[in-house]
């Protein structure tokens, strides 16, 4: 079946340094999406981002990640870390078929100290 | 447009109890999840619906989980007899098929100790 693989366990990175979280996926359909979720401690899950076509970039709040479905990857990237980034992120993907069932990987915690 | 809304946010229960879980999606999202997340882990998808429909529960111990959505709204999450094994977060979320989005809205979860 599909499967989502991310950077897992704990990243901790300085303040300022870049930020990079790998996710790969397999799936067999060609037309797979992927989603970039952040976890707060003490809030629910909600999207960071989202992909879009093969080898385009997508940004949101200083993050960004392209889909390359060469490699099948959707990595997360920032170019300079902030205190505030510290949380738990997953990438996941819907599944594209017909009946998008969602996969998630299992987390990476990024924690950013001064 | 008020969030995803779970009830209740904590319960601990002994092996063998029995608990029910809540979620009310944002009002207009045809499609449902059940997450079991486990500490240290990622979401494990339980459930989902689609309205009132099961889409897919291969993932849900159906000895001892059950779960419906009725009229395609509210749902619930029943554990008959808990085991400690079953000691985790369980998240709801919720979407709209429509429009291609699927991004999912999460509730706060609910946090479930088996002693």
């Amino acid at each position: 079946g599909d499967s989502v693989t991310q950077t897992e366990g704990l990243v901790t990175l300085t303040e300022g340094l870049p930020v990079m979280l790998n996710c790969t996926y397999q799936t067999i359909y060609s037309n797979a999406f992927l989603f970039w979720y952040v976890h707060y401690l003490n809030e629910s899950p909600w999207l960071l981002l989202r992909s879009s076509t093969d080898n385009k970039r997508t940004e949101h709040q200083g993050f960004h990640a392209t889909l390359h479905k060469s490699s099948s990857s959707f990595h997360l990237q920032k170019s300079s870390a902030q205190l505030s980034d510290s949380a738990l992120y997953y990438c996941a993907s819907p599944t594209s078929g017909g009946n998008y069932k969602p996969t998630f990987g299992k987390g990476t915690s990024l924690v950013v100290h001064p | 447009e008020a969030g995803v809304t779970q009830s209740p946010r904590y319960a601990v229960l002994q092996e063998g109890q029995a608990v029910s879980f809540w979620c009310d999606p944002i009002s207009g999202h045809d499609t449902l999840y059940w997450y079991q997340q486990p500490r240290d882990q990622g979401p494990q998808l339980l459930v989902y619906f689609r309205d009132e429909a099961v889409i897919d529960n291969s993932q849900l111990p159906s000895d001892r989980f059950s779960a419906v959505r009725p009229k395609g709204t509210n749902s619930t999450l029943k554990i008959q007899s808990a085991k400690q094994g079953d000691t985790a977060t369980y998240l709801c979320a919720s979407s709209r098929t429509w429009g291609g989005s699927y991004e999912q809205y999460f509730g706060p979860g609910t946090r479930l100790t088996v002693l």
